[in-house]
């Protein structure tokens, strides 16, 4: 079975400190992965998706970046974080070869920027 | 018109309740359709997928009318353990989007004792 990891759980940074938050994927080859963040109160706003090695597609403007230097591994970074960061990061996968679109999420890194 | 409106709530529930979230999308073109749930804190998971027949999972029934663009959820003897806030998702169409889906902002239900 698939199983989607995501690390640190929980991250406070002071601004202006760099980001680096990892997310890996095991049990499938070559998924579509996703980071997400909500901001308190509000919904999942996409951040990036990748659909192979070092394919990434950006969604929103911003101090973040992300790569996906290996098959089953995604990274979201930051050279100076600014307070309006802080939000609950989320990384999806989602499978090729089949109809549905569905994706499945990983527990997510809660990040405060002080 | 917002690419997928839920219900706002919050919607407060006695156990045994029968409770619906609906939700627009607004693209006709939208070819698949999920119900989510996320606990308090927690990252969001798929609970149910949309069929245009409308599908049931024992307590939980959903439904999609494409003619009105709207999705519902249905749950019938609402548990305390239901208690979460409830996400209409819609697979984006168009261009470079076919991988993405659209989240509404959720629906938070508390089902009381």
């Amino acid at each position: 079975s698939q199983t989607i990891h995501q690390w640190p759980a929980t991250l406070v940074q002071p601004v202006g400190s760099p980001l680096s938050l990892e997310c890996t994927v095991e049990g499938t080859s070559n998924p579509n992965l996703y980071w997400y963040r909500q901001a308190a109160g509000r919904g999942l706003q996409l951040l990036f998706y990748s659909v192979g090695i070092g394919q990434i597609s950006s969604e929103v403007p911003q101090n973040l970046s992300a790569s996906r230097p290996q098959d089953r591994q995604f990274i979201l970074s930051s050279k100076k974080l600014l307070l309006s960061d802080s939000g609950f990061y989320l990384c999806a996968w989602r499978g090729k070869g089949h109809a549905g679109h569905e994706q499945y999420f990983g527990p997510g890194t809660r990040l405060t920027v002080t | 018109r917002k690419e997928v409106e839920q219900d706002p709530g919050p919607f407060n529930v006695p156990e045994g309740a029968t409770v619906a979230f609906n939700c627009t999308y607004s693209n006709s073109a939208s070819q698949s359709f999920f119900w989510y749930r996320q606990d308090c804190r927690k990252e969001p998971k798929l609970l149910m997928s949309v069929y245009s027949s409308g599908n049931e999972d024992g307590r939980f029934t959903a439904q999609l009318n494409r003619a009105s663009q709207y999705i519902s959820l249905l749950i019938r003897d609402s548990k305390l353990s239901d208690s979460a806030t409830y996400l209409c998702v819609v697979n984006s169409v168009g261009g470079g989007s076919n991988y993405k889906l659209t989240f509404g902002k959720g629906t938070l239900l508390t089902v009381n004792p």
